[in-house]
């Protein structure tokens, strides 16, 4: 496609149960990032892949979250066991590649609700 | 750590006139770049404009310019002749040495007939 897609666009789910995220990038671009917002925290880094390898995993919040990327394209970000607190936006971006310049293209992310 | 600071949360602006949102970052880097993102309702972040560092002129896409002051950490974007479709949150974000951005809290534009 064009752009960055994610789905589902909405999602909820109970407490305690398992989900899974989807985010399929621009074709060709190799850098892929997710990131978080909430109300209260505003926008936050969860982890960035090179390629397959995840280098930066610095902003997961804990270890209940988990991604993973497979043939240099899609990705897919798990949480588990959700809590409330998960509630939130979950936007994913990709860039043509890695390094300052490189503009990260954005989805219109999945919005989880955690009941 | 890179920290993005927006001080206003809300701003509105009658259509046709023009706007300034406020953003300042603090950084101990000296390479690097600063973008604004617009959010519409819909959610996706659009890139409206970006500024490098080393550049001094300052960045200007149709309606939207930058003003970038190096010295003071200050990276303002300026709305020209704002139209209803400029109305969303609209974010400063910061990108160094990390690939990660940065973001400020967002500034959300309204923009009145």
């Amino acid at each position: 496609g064009a752009g960055v897609s994610q789905s589902p666009s909405n999602k909820v789910t109970e407490k305690g149960k398992d989900v899974e995220l989807r985010c399929d990038p621009i074709s060709g671009h190799t850098a892929l990032y997710w990131y978080r917002q909430s109300l209260g925290q505003g926008l936050e880094f969860l982890i960035y892949f090179q390629g397959n390898s995840a280098p930066d995993k610095s902003g997961l919040p804990s270890d209940r979250f988990s991604a993973e990327r497979t043939g240099g394209s899609v990705s897919t970000l798990t949480i588990q066991r959700t809590q409330q607190e998960d509630s939130a936006v979950y936007l994913c971006a990709s860039s043509l590649s890695s390094g300052r310049a490189n503009i990260q293209y954005f989805g219109a992310g999945t919005r989880l609700s955690v009941l | 750590a890179q920290t993005v600071t927006q001080s206003q949360p809300e701003m509105s602006v009658q259509e046709a006139e023009t706007v300034t949102l406020s953003c300042t970052y603090d950084t101990s880097e000296s390479d690097y770049y600063l973008f604004w993102y617009k959010q519409p309702p819909s959610r996706q972040m659009i890139l409206v404009i970006r500024q490098e560092a080393y550049k001094q002129q300052n960045a200007t896409e149709n309606r939207f310019s930058v003003n970038f002051q190096k010295a003071a950490k200050s990276f303002s974007l300026k709305i020209s002749d704002s139209q209803l479709g400029d109305a969303a949150m609209y974010f400063c974000a910061y990108k160094g040495g990390s690939e990660k951005l940065v973001f400020g809290k967002g500034t959300k534009l309204t923009v009145n007939p």
